[in-house]
Formats: structure tokens, sequence, C-alpha cells
């Protein structure tokens, strides 16, 4: 079925660092690509989204890239803040199969002052 | 708006106890899942009901778990006797789904669960 893998953390960073989280996945049909955030204490909530190979999606200086040839959905960021500490979602859904979001296990971010 | 909503925020209660869970859904949407957050096995898929209607129950851990949509905009999750295994943090999220579309899910703050 489909899946979805993401580098596993916790990932440690200087605030202004260069941030990568690398997210695969494997799936039949033509899925949408999430990554969603959570925040300590809090639930989770939309970062940004793609709906098609080759969109770019974009939120509060992320961005990720849909990238069909490599099956990848990639997290980005130029220079991180110390607020940015969290715990980061890749995941996939496909509406031609059914409404459920599959979720990768989630990668801590911590980012040091 | 308010977003969605869940009652209680943290419970502690002793095994072999029910468990009562409420999530209130954003007004206008008519998607509501419930999902289960471990250390161990990350967010699972508990239960996703359209329109009032239950469509996937496949998560649901065992017979001591049921969920219920009363009404369009409010729901329960119980459990029946409720076990230390069961100690996890519960989030219910809501949506509004339209014909061939996912809409974004959105999150209630959750709802922290002790068995002792």
């Amino acid at each position: 079925g489909d899946s979805v893998t993401q580098m596993e953390g916790p990932v440690t960073l200087s605030e202004e660092a260069f941030l990568t989280i690398n997210c695969t996945y494997t799936a039949t049909g033509y899925p949408s690509l999430f990554w969603y955030v959570q925040y300590p204490g809090e639930g989770l909530q939309l970062l940004l989204k793609a709906t098609k190979a080759d969109d770019k999606g974009s939120n509060k200086g992320f961005e990720a890239t849909y990238r069909k040839e490599t099956t990848s959905f990639h997290l980005e960021k130029g220079s991180v803040q110390v607020s940015d500490s969290a715990v980061y979602f890749c995941a996939l859904s496909d509406p031609e199969r059914d409404d459920k979001i599959i979720f990768g296990k989630g990668t801590r971010l911590h980012i040091l002052p | 708006d308010a977003g969605v909503i869940q009652s209680p925020r943290h419970e502690v209660t002793e095994m072999g106890q029910e468990v009562t869970l409420r999530c209130k859904l954003i007004s206008g949407h008519n998607s509501l899942f419930w999902y289960r957050q471990t250390m161990m096995r990350g967010l699972e898929l508990l239960i996703y009901f359209n329109n009032n209607v239950p469509i996937d129950d496949s998560g649901m851990p065992e017979d001591r778990f049921s969920a219920k949509m009363p009404n369009a905009s409010f729901s329960t999750l119980k459990i029946q006797p409720s076990e230390p295994r069961d100690s996890a943090v519960y989030f219910c999220a809501s949506s509004f789904k339209r014909t061939g579309g996912i809409e974004t899910q959105y999150f209630g703050p959750g709802t922290r669960l002790l068995v002792l």
C-alpha cells in the first residue's frame, strides 16, 4: 500500500542554518503531498502542500517540490529560527482511493540559539 | 473562527474505567478523523466519518473502542474498559470533503490520556 518514509530525527541545527528534511513516498496512484508541523503541546497543522508533479508548496519560508521522478517531497528552509523547533510530518493522500492522509513517523527538529 | 475543539484536554483514570473523549468539528466541515499518537507507534488513524457515517474503522484497536457522531458537528470516542496501554494523545481532525478533492485536515489540540 501507499507509504511515506522520512528521515529519522532528532535533527539539531544552529539558528540561521539551512534545513533539509528528506521525504520519499510510495503510491500506486497520483497522490497529493503535504508537510504538517506539530509544535509542542499542540495538534498538527498544515505547513504546505502540492497536488501534482513539479508543484512547489511554500509557507513561512519553507518549501517543498513534488518530484515524481524521484518520488520525493523534501522540506527545505534557507535560514531556520528557534521558533521552527517542532516535529515535522510528511504525508500523502490519494483522493481517487479514499479520504485518508497517510503520515510519516515525523522528524523532530531542534534549533539552537 | 473557532477551530476544532476537544475535551477534556487531560484525563487521568484508573484501569477498567470508562473514558469518553469529545470533539466538536469546525462549522461547515463534513469529515471527522480520530487519531492516536504515541512515541512507540507515532500517529495512527483510528476511524473516520463522512457526513456522520463511519467510513473506515479498521484502525480501531479492539472492541473496547467505539466512536459515534450523534450529529454533524460533534463526535465522541469511548474506551470501555480502559487499559494502561491506551495511554496516548488522542486527536480529532475535521475537514470539508468535496467531490474529487482532498481538503486540509484541521487538528484539535488533543486529549492527553493517562490510564493508571
